[in-house]
């Protein structure tokens, strides 16, 4: 019930276009969805997030979908830059407690110039 | 500036050793975290610290120790007692009521 899965493990996407990353998860308690950005050798960073009482965020070129019923939630990175090149991992915690982040296994995602 | 900072940034460990990575926060959090990331996994919790002088196991505890003396530094050790040590290891930390985890730019660890 603690797992997040997420698809797919790599991408490739030309300039400009729509990269999409999609994660599940089982546990219902879960309210609070994350997504981070890593570069390589680096730590990851906060890119967005979201609460299940809306359907979508967006914060400049990306946006996250939330699907509460069907439990997934997904990123869209739009017009997509070789500088978005990094992994992606979606993340699901309970509200105020910030142990109990569950990661996905990550998206290793590449934009070709 | 503010910020968490993991040392050293790589750190070679012989067999039977025990090694310890640093990391140093003055974001003036209270929440500091360990967590290991394999390849094509995602990041594993190996300790958490809420408070000074208090910590808890997280899922992958086993041949590790931590230690939090004081508030802004949360040091690893990595004992012999791991066997499988080779990873890229995150600190992170929050403000204890907040989901937003700020996380350092890691030590990765390998096994001479």
């Amino acid at each position: 019930q603690q797992q997040v899965k997420q698809s797919p493990q790599s991408l490739i996407v030309q300039k400009g276009g729509i990269s999409i990353i999609n994660c599940a998860y089982e546990n219902t308690a879960f309210d609070y969805f994350p997504w981070y950005q890593q570069f390589p050798g680096k730590g990851p960073a906060l890119l967005i997030a979201i609460r299940p009482d809306v359907s979508e965020k967006k914060e400049g070129r990306f946006t996250i979908s939330f699907n509460k019923s069907a439990k997934q939630f997904s990123l869209h990175i739009m017009d997509s830059q070789p500088g978005d090149s990094a992994t992606y991992f979606c993340a699901a915690s309970l509200s105020n407690y910030g142990q109990n982040f569950v990661f996905g296994p990550g998206t290793r995602l590449s934009v070709l110039p | 500036d503010g910020g968490i900072t993991q040392s050293p940034k790589y750190l070679f460990r012989k067999e039977g050793q025990n090694v310890t990575l640093s990391c140093e926060q003055n974001l003036n959090h209270d929440a500091m975290y360990w967590y290991r990331q394999d390849p094509g996994q995602g990041l594993r919790l190996i300790y958490y610290s809420q408070i000074v002088n208090d910590f808890q196991k997280g899922d992958i505890a086993e041949g590790y120790s931590v230690s939090r003396e004081k508030k802004e530094s949360f040091p690893l050790t990595v004992t012999s007692a791991q066997k499988n040590p080779t990873a890229f290891y995150l600190c992170a930390s929050s403000i204890t009521s907040s989901n937003i985890q700020y996380f350092g730019a890691g030590t990765r660890l390998s096994v001479l």
